[in-house]
């Protein structure tokens, strides 16, 4: 099994730039969620789909951000135009489907995108 | 709305001892998840150990086992044998079973292992 999968690992961009990052779940998960790390604010969820749908992007800090989940092996993360403060880890999780109460419903968490912008 | 909480930023320990790593969340619900994620240099979060609110059997992974005091709404995480690929930064997340998939993690506890 190859995890989940983010690309690019590093990205340097320039303040005004649009950034795109990308993630493949694993094969089978149904639920997606993009996390963004820093010092400061620690893990934050900024958005989660359930079968390519968005359930909840609350945590989506502004308009310069958006989530696409165009089919279930694919989902992107965008930024335009990005800022310093944008600069970050960003991680891309996927868990597998409900299956009762007992369900862990375990986020299996990617390497990773650590994105500056100078 | 739920929050974790992880008082200690930094502990360590040497080679081969004990160590506690803290953690207490607030909630309402009477039913939810707890985990523990390891993150080491290499950046990738890795599931510890989880721990289901209604079981009252204390988790226990090899090396790793929690203290899960319900009432107390504490969830500590317990290495024994400490070993130098345990040093991390430790967080302790919360995820309800109603209605949402969300983790909500605390700030984190980096965890040093001295030889």
């Amino acid at each position: 099994d190859a995890g989940v999968i983010q690309s690019p690992r590093h990205e340097v961009t320039e303040m005004g730039q649009e950034v795109t990052l990308r993630c493949k779940p694993i094969s089978g998960h149904n639920s997606l969620f993009w996390y963004r790390q820093t010092m400061m604010r620690g893990l934050e969820l900024l958005i989660y789909f359930n079968n390519n749908v968005p359930i909840d992007d609350s945590g989506m800090p502004e308009d310069r951000f958006s989530a696409k989940m165009p089919n279930a092996s694919f989902s992107t993360l965008k930024i335009q135009p990005s800022e310093p403060r944008d600069s970050a880890v960003y991680f891309c999780a996927s868990s597998p489907p409900t299956s009762g109460k007992s369900s862990y419903n375990e986020q299996f968490f990617g390497p990773g995108t650590r994105l500056t912008v100078l | 709305a739920q929050t974790v909480t992880q008082s200690q930023p930094e502990m360590s320990v040497q080679e081969a001892e004990t160590v506690t790593l803290s953690c207490t969340y607030d909630t309402s619900e009477s039913d939810y998840y707890l985990f523990w994620y390891k993150q080491p240099p290499s950046r990738q979060m890795i599931l510890v150990i989880r721990q289901e609110a209604y079981k009252q059997q204390n988790a226990t992974e090899n090396r790793f086992s929690v203290n899960f005091q319900k009432a107390a709404k504490s969830f500590s995480l317990k290495i024994s044998d400490s070993q130098l690929g345990d040093a991390a930064m430790y967080f302790c997340a919360y995820r309800s079973v109603y209605n949402t998939d969300k983790l909500i993690f605390g700030t984190g506890t980096r965890l040093q292992v001295f030889p």
